[in-house]
């Protein structure tokens, strides 16, 4: 099974300032054939179902403001917030889709205001 | 809009079963697979398995085979998964989740599975 690490555990960022998340997957999850890094994100509010935010690593889902944004190729990837909002308090989840239809989640990725 | 409604939370004993449902709506329920997700809490989110609802094939996470059933009605547009021989520590919230329309999935509302004596 391909294991996917975030970083860090835990989160505390400023209102308007910008919030990094790593993610790293144990092996890589681009496949060579379409050039497409098979991640996605997704920000789970308290309790709330997960809701999609990021697909192909970099692809908003509908909807979703424009202060998300997904980096990264590979094995490493990040997902940026780049001005914090009260309401982006949430936990963040990487997931692999390169096994299809087995998939891995990250541990999750807590975001809190600091 | 895609929805995925599941059914309400539940309370078992030790060594009980549990079989939980997720009605599919605003797509083709046979043409994507179903994936089922705990997350117990303060916990990060667990693959369980996935069934394809045409073929009816199944695929399971390792630490769930022989204990997880996932079935389907399609003349209802319905999942289900089924989880036997309970333990405390299959307490959690149950979701059910697709993928339509993207690469990525949708999920339903999640079904609390408590599981005490």
């Amino acid at each position: 099974d391909i294991v996917m690490t975030q970083s860090p555990d835990s989160l505390a960022v400023s209102l308007g300032e910008r919030a990094t998340i790593n993610c790293k997957s144990s092996q890589s999850i681009l496949y060579s054939s379409n050039n497409k890094n098979y991640l996605a994100w997704y920000q789970q509010k308290s309790g709330q179902p997960p809701k999609l935010l990021i697909y192909w690593a970099s692809t908003r889902a509908s909807g979703v403001p424009d202060r998300f944004s997904g980096s990264g190729s590979g094995t490493d990837f990040t997902l940026t917030i780049s001005s914090l909002q009260a309401e982006d308090v949430a936990i963040y989840h990487c997931q692999q889709y390169y096994t299809t239809p087995r998939i891995t989640f990250g541990q999750g990725t807590r975001l809190e205001i600091k | 809009q895609v929805q995925l409604v599941q059914s309400g939370a539940e309370v078992k004993k030790p060594g009980a079963s549990v079989k939980v449902s997720c009605k599919a709506s605003g797509y083709t329920f046979t043409n994507y697979d179903v994936n089922w997700v705990r997350q117990a809490t303060g916990q990060g989110l667990e693959w369980m398995g996935w069934m394809n609802p045409i073929s009816t094939n199944t695929g399971y996470a390792e630490r769930f085979q022989g204990r997880v059933t996932m079935t389907r009605n399609t003349s209802i547009s319905t999942a289900y998964m089924e989880l036997s021989s309970l333990r405390s520590d299959d307490t959690a919230v149950y979701y059910c989740a697709t993928s339509v329309g993207s690469a990525g999935l949708t999920w339903g509302q999640g079904t609390v599975v408590t599981v005490s004596s």
